[in-house]
């Protein structure tokens, strides 16, 4: 089993519908994630963190965890066809030095007008 | 504040080359990191540092070496560039105060083809 895992995509929405996007993590004792957005071409920029389970919303994003079932999910709401665009999971590797993150293989989205 | 920046933005070298991909960057960060993404992939640590003078291996580190001899610049460095090194090399850098939130910023990349 990989350490997070994400559905490669492509993820195709409507303008104006909400994306779900879903991450799995296999080390139990995570406590934070991470969501970078990455337009193609450009570097991954962050977007979302979250360490408690439940949702937390910033603008048209939603980041929502669950730690009994090891998955995060980001949700955008009203997608825009700026939101086209791949988007990275990561997790800190816990017990290690110097804030190392595992990256998942992103998930592809796509926002048709 | 410019960040992280890194030079150069695109390179192409022949097998059996070498050369200095440099990463610097102005947030006084202890942490900085070197990623490569091929396409369609997500990021793979080759090498990170905690700080000037002391650096580590990642996940994919062979063919690479990096240095750090201050907090600003991490340059990774090729030896005997091969084909399967074409790729988006990425630096980054974080904050070390500890915070769960502490994230990693990164440079714009550099995309090296090896030919």
């Amino acid at each position: 089993q990989k350490e997070v895992e994400q559905n490669s995509g492509p993820l195709s929405v409507p303008e104006g519908a909400i994306a779900s996007l879903n991450c799995t993590y296999s080390d139990r004792g995570s406590q934070s994630f991470f969501w970078y957005r990455q337009y193609s071409g450009k570097s991954p920029e962050l977007i979302m963190f979250i360490y408690s389970n439940g949702d937390k919303e910033d603008g048209r994003f939603t980041a929502q965890l669950n730690k009994a079932s090891q998955y995060v999910s980001l949700l955008i709401r009203d997608s825009q066809p700026s939101d086209s665009a791949t988007y990275l999971c990561a997790v800190p590797k816990i017990k290690a030095a110097g804030n190392k993150l595992t990256f998942g293989g992103g998930t592809r989205v796509l926002v048709k007008p | 504040n410019a960040g992280v920046t890194q030079t150069p933005k695109f390179r192409i070298l022949k097998i059996g080359q070498s050369m200095t991909l440099q990463c610097t960057q102005d947030m006084n960060h202890n942490y900085m990191y070197w990623y490569r993404q091929d396409p369609g992939m997500g990021l793979k640590l080759i090498y990170y540092s905690v700080g000037a003078g002391i650096t580590d291996k990642g996940e994919v580190p062979n063919g690479y070496n990096v240095s750090r001899s201050t907090t600003e610049d991490f340059p990774l460095r090729l030896e005997l560039a091969a084909p399967s090194q074409t790729s988006v090399y990425f630096c980054a850098s974080s904050s070390s105060s500890g915070g769960a939130w502490e994230t990693q910023y990164f440079g714009p990349g550099t995309r090296l083809l090896v030919l």
